[in-house]
């Protein structure tokens, strides 16, 4: 069981708006900031947001982040089929005093 | 450009140890924190620890306390993972990244892995 909780998957067609969202709790999403990671079939997770709703340079503004309270999400316009990809959300723990993920979100681009 | 490097595969046996080396380029090595992340088969992503490539300060999850070490060599800019006792549920993908970020630790974060390195734990 993940810290962070992520529906399991999630679908859209090309060209829609589909939210990916990440629940935890007041010792790592509520105090802390929020980190989502993509992870393309048989590569590596690239980072796609940092600091709750910063984008790294190269990733597109049609990925979004934004952080409310215990939960944060992922926002993605004019979907494609390459964003076709486990999405994982991050943060720090204090609790913990460790990074946790969550268990991540498969996205199906239909 | 930035990039890290890892080690080839490896296959051990249960209680065996297994060294996995990352080498980075494009950038001042000790500037920056290294941390490793393992993927086992169909599962999530879990952290393991990071070590500071400046002087060598590590953390290390709880669950894996006592078995894993990290080190760096700053003559070759490599950082290594070595994990002992292994057991078939380590059987895993182990990524290793470059730590961004300044000031507290929620600040921090993974901006450029390394391809991962398969680790298969198996008698």
């Amino acid at each position: 069981q993940s810290v962070l909780t992520q529906s399991p998957s999630a679908s859209g067609t090309p060209g829609q708006r589909v939210t990916i969202s990440c629940s935890g709790s007041s010792s790592n999403i509520g105090d802390n900031n929020i980190y989502w990671y993509q992870q393309l079939p048989g590569t590596a997770p690239k980072l796609l947001i940092y600091w709750n709703n910063q984008r790294p340079s190269g990733v597109p503004d049609r990925f979004s982040g934004s952080k409310s309270g215990t939960s944060a999400s992922l926002a993605i316009s004019g979907l494609r089929s390459e964003d076709e990809a486990d999405y994982y959300c991050a943060a720090w723990d204090d609790s913990l005093s460790a990074w946790v993920f969550g268990g991540g979100t498969k996205l199906t681009v239909l | 450009q930035v990039q890290l490097v890892q080690s080839g595969a490896e296959v051990k046996k249960p209680g065996a140890s297994v060294k996995v080396s990352c080498k980075a380029s494009g950038y001042t090595f000790s500037n920056y924190l290294i941390t490793w992340v393992r993927q086992a088969p169909g599962q999530g992503l879990e952290w393991m620890g990071w070590i500071s490539a400046y002087n060598g300060n590590t953390k290390y999850a709880q669950k894996l306390q006592g078995r894993v070490t990290m080190t760096t060599d700053t003559s070759t800019s490599t950082a290594y993972m070595e994990l002992r006792s292994l057991r078939s549920d380590d059987t895993a993908v182990y990524y290793c990244a470059r730590v961004s970020g300044s000031g507290a630790t929620y600040y921090y974060y993974m901006d450029v892995w390394g391809k991962g390195t398969t680790v298969t734990v198996s008698s």
